[in-house]
């Protein structure tokens, strides 16, 4: 299957400062990446949709300036946390459609995810 | 709107015997649903997807699932447990179309198997 990165693998920041997480498709180009969430004992949350060229579309309840995204190219995409506080420590992960399949049903492939704590 | 209800955090099988783990979804369209594995340190795997048709998919190593509408479910089982079967597995729910990439996660259930 299609190969997802994600850089770094764990984080630690001070409050108040930013941290920046990549996410790489490594054998696929993705024009859409999604961003998902995950608390400690809880679910994946969707947080945004990145797009290639595009701003990103964030989920109700996001704030679409403290989690800055930019889809650089058809192969990375950045979440930027922002002025960090420690409740946004939390484990970011996100996924990129590969190629195989038929058009909205393609196969959506993770990444290992970041573990991001904030101090 | 839809949600995911996985029932158990905690499944624990002897080496052998059958896995079951439960996924009940809600839905206001059609779902796509799927069931994922994560292994510690490592991304979510597919292990199958039900999108239309034949309602009992199979997926990798061994694994099937069943969609029922009537009862809205897609329960995952596996005949026979194996110790590299332990894992943490998530049921997921997408609209399809344009929103096939977004899904909405269950809670997780981890399966531990015993020798």
């Amino acid at each position: 299957g299609a190969v997802v990165s994600q850089h770094p693998s764990w984080v630690i920041c001070k409050s108040g400062t930013s941290v920046k997480i990549e996410c790489r498709s490594l054998d696929f180009q993705a024009t859409t990446m999604f961003w998902y969430r995950q608390f400690p004992k809880q679910s994946l949350m969707l947080m945004a949709t990145s797009n290639e060229g595009s701003k990103a579309t964030y989920e109700q309840g996001v704030e679409k300036d403290k989690f800055l995204i930019n889809h650089a190219s058809l192969t990375l995409s950045t979440l930027t946390v922002t002025s960090a506080h420690p409740e946004d420590s939390s484990f970011y992960i996100c996924s990129g459609p590969g190629t195989g399949g038929l058009a909205g049903v393609k196969e959506q492939y993770f990444g290992p995810g970041t573990r991001l704590t904030v101090t | 709107a839809q949600s995911v209800t996985q029932l158990g955090s905690h499944v624990s099988v002897s080496e052998g015997a059958l896995v079951l783990l439960r996924c009940n979804y809600s839905s206001s369209v059609p779902p796509y649903l799927f069931w994922y594995v994560q292994y510690p340190n490592q991304g979510l795997q597919l292990l199958l997807k039900y999108t239309t048709g034949a309602t009992l998919v199979k997926g990798i190593n061994g694994f099937e699932a069943e969609f029922k509408k009537s009862e809205t479910s897609f329960h995952l089982t596996k005949p026979s447990a194996h110790m590299s079967d332990a894992a943490e597995y998530f049921c997921a729910v997408s609209g399809g179309g344009t929103s096939y990439g977004k899904l909405t996660f269950g809670q997780g259930t981890i399966l531990t198997v015993h020798p």
